[in-house]
């Protein structure tokens, strides 16, 4: 099972800026928060991953509260193409790569 | 960034018959690879970890037998889905893992949708 909780789905106006949280109470010292996306028949995307600090990088934006229980993933001007489902995922950040994926947040952004 | 290319993107076979599905790290070495299926609004599933020049792990309830893998090179592995029922029927998404990379050194391949008549 997976070991974050996203909201199904949320909506955005174009050009304004998309908040999607996750919740990540069990997440232990050694997970990293990632953030994956996937458009419709592709496979994932990585945006972002973070430990404990806040990071920022050409995609997005990554708010980790200070007790890492939850997460912020911030996309500053969502655009059309943003539309996806996106996938908060906790895990190993050394030599396992092992990813389990939850259901995500459906993503739209409205004209 | 690092590209995974998967072939083929799509096939349709008939019920009994095998299908291979590459998965080609085209940039970069790796050392570890994961197959994933993705039924129609559902999220991905982990299959199997393949590393390269052992043999793959199989998630539970995955039968090994039915889904060959094969990670004989670092920039190469293959699922092979044997006597394809139309339950086979889905996308399949394989990852690698970027040889001594660090977090967040996972690339994903663009998948293979599968349809077994």
């Amino acid at each position: 099972d997976a070991k974050t909780t996203q909201p199904p789905s949320m909506d955005c106006a174009e050009g304004r800026a998309a908040n999607l949280p996750c919740n990540h109470s069990t997440i232990s010292g050694n997970e990293y928060v990632y953030w994956y996306r996937q458009i419709h028949s592709q496979g994932p995307q990585y945006i972002i991953h973070g430990l404990k600090n806040n990071e920022t990088n050409e995609m997005a934006s990554l708010i980790i509260t200070e007790d890492r229980k939850s997460s912020t993933l911030i996309l500053p001007h969502a655009t059309l193409r943003d539309t996806a489902v996106y996938y908060c995922i906790s895990a190993d950040g050394g030599s396992n790569y092992k990813l389990t994926f939850g259901k995500g947040t459906l993503l739209t952004v409205n004209p | 960034g690092a590209v995974v290319s998967q072939h083929p993107s799509w096939v349709i076979c008939k019920s009994g018959t095998s299908v291979k599905i590459e998965c080609r790290s085209l940039d970069f070495q790796a050392t570890t690879m994961f197959w994933y299926r993705q039924f129609p609004k559902q999220s991905l599933m982990l299959m199997a970890t393949s590393n390269e020049g052992s043999k793959a792990t199989y998630e539970q309830g995955v039968e090994k037998d039915k889904f060959l893998i094969n990670h004989a090179s670092l920039t190469l592995s293959t699922l092979t889905v044997t006597s394809a029922h139309p339950e086979d029927s889905s996308f399949y998404i394989c990852s690698a893992a970027r040889l001594a990379g660090g977090p967040g050194e996972l690339f994903f391949g663009e998948g293979s949708r599968l349809t077994v008549l």
